[in-house]
């Protein structure tokens, strides 16, 4: 089957502009993951939905940042009024959770490719 | 969140086996211990997952003293293709919002 997507795979924005991310999980996990990776750095975890609900927001960096998920399905990260250390990229993950998972004797967290953002 | 601390690098020579330390401190009684890949352009990719002993799969072994503040890694004859960065998370798989912290992973660089 199909695995995380994200969209667009690349994107170059001038400072000042809005960007919207697009993450298209495995169908049926329930959790949805964004992180932020910027070159040579380990993964930062931005914010995280338990279906639609994101339980804490306090990983996002700025209040520039938004997310959301519809339809316990896709989701999208909105950067308003970009900034250049906007640029970085941007990681999508989905999961089971954990009861769901104990049929594969694993929990795991499957990561798209990737959003490759850089701001003018 | 349990915090882990990992080595920053490590170095090996093809066919080698590699043996990678994760300090998890303060684990708790849920918390499961899991590692992730991570080659470069690419999204991390899970490798093993354990809760205590040893756990083996097609990829690697993992082993957790009786304690659990600690956990390894072992990697079998690598090969250049292991070349990545691993990452230690520790965290309760009940709780969605509990596997968050990767940190800074061990960029193991595998030589000819």
């Amino acid at each position: 089957g199909a695995g995380v997507s994200q969209s667009p795979s690349n994107k170059v924005t001038e400072k000042g502009k809005d960007v919207e991310l697009r993450c298209d999980p495995i169908s049926g996990h329930t959790a949805l993951y964004w992180y932020r990776q910027s070159l040579g750095q380990g993964l930062e975890f931005l914010i995280y939905f338990q279906g639609n609900s994101a339980p804490d927001k306090s990983g996002l960096p700025s209040d520039r940042f938004s997310a959301e998920r519809t339809g316990g399905s896709v989701s999208t990260l909105t950067i308003q009024r970009t900034q250049q250390e906007d640029s970085a990229v941007y990681l999508c993950a989905s999961s089971l959770v954990f009861v769901q998972a104990l049929k594969t004797s694993s929990y795991e967290q499957y990561f798209g490719p990737g959003t490759r953002l850089t701001v003018t | 969140l349990a915090k882990t601390t990992q080595p920053i690098s490590m170095d090996s020579y093809e066919g080698q086996e590699v043996n990678i330390t994760c300090s998890h401190n303060n684990i708790a009684t849920n918390d499961y211990i899991t590692w992730y890949q991570q080659f470069p352009s690419q999204g991390p990719r899970f490798i093993i997952q354990g809760y205590k002993t040893k756990v083996t799969n097609e990829v690697a072994s993992l082993f957790i003293p009786a304690d659990r503040k600690s956990s390894t890694l072992s990697l079998p004859r690598v090969s250049l293709s292991d070349t990545a960065v691993y990452y230690c998370l520790v965290g309760d798989p009940n709780n969605a919002g509990n596997m968050l912290t990767f940190g800074g992973g061990t960029r193991l660089m595998v030589k000819p």
